[in-house]
């Protein structure tokens, strides 16, 4: 089973900007392993953030953006605010229809 | 409106099977999967698979076989999913979520998510 990496942690300043990596141990991320991206807070279910690279939920702030950078899926927040504390998961699917998810990052907005 | 509502948490001896469901509201229950996802205490979401609700064809992640079953009442809208033989490391959160789009080959997503079940596994 593929092994799907994220930095543990990372620490943001309010109104900075942040970029949050997911990596897969078959090579390089692309679009055709659907890359999403799930925000928990504690005590909460996950909720989707961003699907298929960049497509945003309907109720995911605009500060949020999904993409690729060079072989990673990539979550950019753009002017963090108190409240996008949290952990951030991302997901990726594989071509036998199975998915895995990266160990998460706590975002700590600081 | 569109949610997942699963069932209360539980308390289980080691060695009983537990069964918790997932009910869906507002949308077609057949039209769309249904996702598992595992939540240890104070660890990371694991992806479990998930079950065509139309066919009842099931995806297994590695290290879900066996004792795992997911399973659904397309009469009641509900998707289950059961777990035999109950171990103390299968404590955890369990979320179901709507696999939104042709998980099958790829693009799912993931939404509503369930509010979660806790399942303890203690004696």
């Amino acid at each position: 089973q593929a092994v799907v990496t994220q930095e543990p942690s990372l620490t943001v300043s309010p109104g900075g900007t942040v970029t949050l990596t997911c990596g897969s141990s078959t090579g390089a991320v692309t679009s055709g392993h659907y890359p999403s991206w799930f925000q928990q807070k504690p005590g909460q279910a996950p909720t989707t953030l961003i699907y298929d690279t960049r497509n945003k939920q309907s109720w995911t702030p605009a500060r949020f953006s999904g993409s690729l950078l060079g072989a990673k899926a990539a979550l950019t927040l753009s002017g963090a605010q108190p409240e996008d504390e949290a952990d951030y998961y991302c997901l990726l699917s594989y071509n036998n229809a199975r998915r895995v998810f990266g160990g998460g990052t706590k975002l700590t907005v600081l | 409106q569109v949610q997942l509502v699963q069932s209360g948490s539980e308390l289980k001896n080691p060695g009983a099977s537990v069964k918790v469901s997932c009910k869906a509201y507002g949308y077609d229950f057949t039209s769309t999967a249904i996702n598992w996802v595992r939540q240890a205490p104070g660890q990371g979401l694991e992806w479990m698979g998930w079950i065509n609700t139309n066919t009842g064809k099931t995806t297994y992640a590695q290290g879900f076989t066996g004792r795992f079953v997911f399973s659904v009442g397309t009469s009641v809208s509900t998707a289950y999913l059961q777990i035999n033989g109950l171990k103390a490391e299968d404590t955890a959160v369990y979320y179901c979520a709507r696999g939104f789009g042709s998980c099958s080959d790829g693009t799912c997503r993931f939404d509503p998510w369930g509010q979660g079940t806790p399942v303890t596994v203690s004696s």
